[in-house]
């Protein structure tokens, strides 16, 4: 059974980096999208980006400048980083594996999140 | 871009009525490219429904989907203490590549 598991720092400074990890467990990289998402406080839902194995990425055009996501193969892990952080950003965000089938991607395993805050 | 829309923004029900829920897009979707997702407090989203009307491993026969082009529809048939949540409906293919609609508290009367 696949399972994620993320982490990274809680509490930024505006104009800081962030920085979180994804890890798979139970499963391979191979054959699926691996995404980061976001939901601010009290909030919907809102898509960064999507990356597979080879680093092949397509990132929300509302965040592109900002954001980067990376993946170690070796490791079974992606990575997000959001440059330049404001109390905009501050939100839980979410690891999710993207399944494509019937033409189309859905996320259909998640982690468990990890709110991020930024405050001076 | 697609914008997605969901109605009611809240439904408040009681146990063993059916729920049904809207989602709608300001263009046409094609029917494998709308999801949906449970979410309930302090947890990530669940996947119920991909290509409008398939139910994800795992995920009970009272919860069923449906709809094309532009109106796609969510229906509980006999609600469950368990599915008071937020429910959120998704599409693929438009810039950007993944959005969800603003979600549908269904909460208990």
């Amino acid at each position: 059974q696949v399972q994620l598991q993320q982490w990274g720092a809680g509490l930024l400074k505006p104009s800081e980096t962030l920085s979180l990890t994804c890890a798979v467990y139970g499963g391979s990289l191979s054959g699926h999208y691996w995404s980061w998402i976001r939901q601010p406080p009290g909030k919907g839902l809102e898509w960064l980006g999507e990356i597979n194995e080879s680093g092949s990425a397509n990132y929300n055009p509302s965040l592109q400048s900002r954001v980067t996501m990376s993946v170690d193969t070796s490791k079974k892990e992606v990575s997000l980083k959001v440059t330049s952080v404001t109390a905009a950003d501050t939100a839980t965000y979410y690891c999710a594996r993207i399944t494509y089938e019937l033409a189309a991607g859905h996320f259909d395993i998640w982690g468990q999140g990890t709110l991020v805050t930024v405050s001076s | 871009e697609i914008v997605l829309t969901q109605s009611p923004g809240t439904l408040s029900l009681s146990p063993g009525e059916r729920a049904t829920l809207s989602c709608r897009a300001s263009e046409s979707v094609y029917s494998s490219y709308l999801a949906w997702y449970q979410q309930k407090p302090g947890q990530a989203p669940r996947l119920l429904i991909y290509g409008a009307s398939t139910r994800a491993t795992g995920i009970p026969d009272r919860f069923s989907g449906s709809g094309s082009g532009t109106d796609f529809t969510l229906t509980i048939s006999r609600l469950e203490p368990e599915d008071f949540a937020v429910y959120y409906c998704q599409q693929y293919g438009n810039s950007p590549l993944f959005s969800f609609g603003p979600g549908t508290k269904v909460d208990m009367k």
